[in-house]
């Protein structure tokens, strides 16, 4: 079972959609959670951290559902220029190094 | 401030030979790391500093060296490349390991 693990998409949604992904890791130790997002042949950015309690960041919100081991991202109102790779990040704690655990990444397509 | 670059953009050597991909950040951070980003699958670590003369290995270091003689450079020198090496590679900084990472805009490599 890889570490974490996301639906590779691609989704496709009209503008003004609301789409949500999920993500799941195996470690139940895992420390810190992290969405980025990943443009076209370009780097990978940060979008938000993901904190137990929940966070939104304008039209995006994340969550953290510990006892299931998944986080998940929702966008509203989606915009063309939402069009992206989204990345699930996870930091595995200090047994593994505290180093970064990356998924392979969801395709969002969004059409107008 | 340039954040992190990497040079050069675009490689494309044969099999056995051997080059460094250049990665250097002016941010100041002590966390540097390389990764590698192959289609269907997630960036992969392969080596990691946590400071000036500290590197270690990460997920996927075999066919790789690294260095770290300043806080600013962090060269990746592959000693005999192989076909199983083509991939695009990125070069991350960090004020802080489990945190943002901060990305270069990677190198894309074919090795023929």
């Amino acid at each position: 079972r890889k570490e974490v693990e996301q639906d590779p998409g691609p989704f496709n949604v009209p503008e003004g959609a609301t789409v949500a992904f999920n993500c799941t890791y195996s470690n139940s130790a895992s420390q810190s959670f992290f969405w980025y997002r990943q443009d076209c042949r370009k780097e990978p950015k940060l979008l938000m951290s993901v904190y137990s309690s929940g966070n939104e960041d304008g039209r995006f919100t994340a969550q953290l559902n510990r006892a299931s081991q998944y986080i998940s991202l929702l966008i509203r109102d989606s915009k063309l220029s939402d069009s992206a790779t989204y990345l699930c990040v996870v930091n595995p704690g200090l047994e593994y190094g505290n180093k970064l655990v990356f998924g392979a990444g969801t395709i969002l397509r969004v059409k107008s | 401030n340039a954040g992190v670059t990497q040079t050069p953009k675009f490689q494309v050597l044969k099999t056995g030979q051997s080059m460094t991909l250049q990665c250097a950040q002016d941010m100041n951070h002590e966390y540097m790391s390389w990764y590698r980003q192959d289609p269907g699958m997630g960036l992969r670590l392969i080596h990691y500093s946590v400071g000036a003369g500290i590197t270690d290995q990460g997920e996927v270091p075999n066919g790789y060296n690294v260095s770290r003689s300043t806080t600013e450079d962090f060269p990746l020198r592959l000693l005999s490349a192989a076909p199983s090496q083509t991939s695009v590679y990125f070069c991350a900084s960090s004020d802080r390991g489990i945190y943002e990472q901060y990305f270069g805009p990677g190198t894309r490599l074919t090795v023929t």
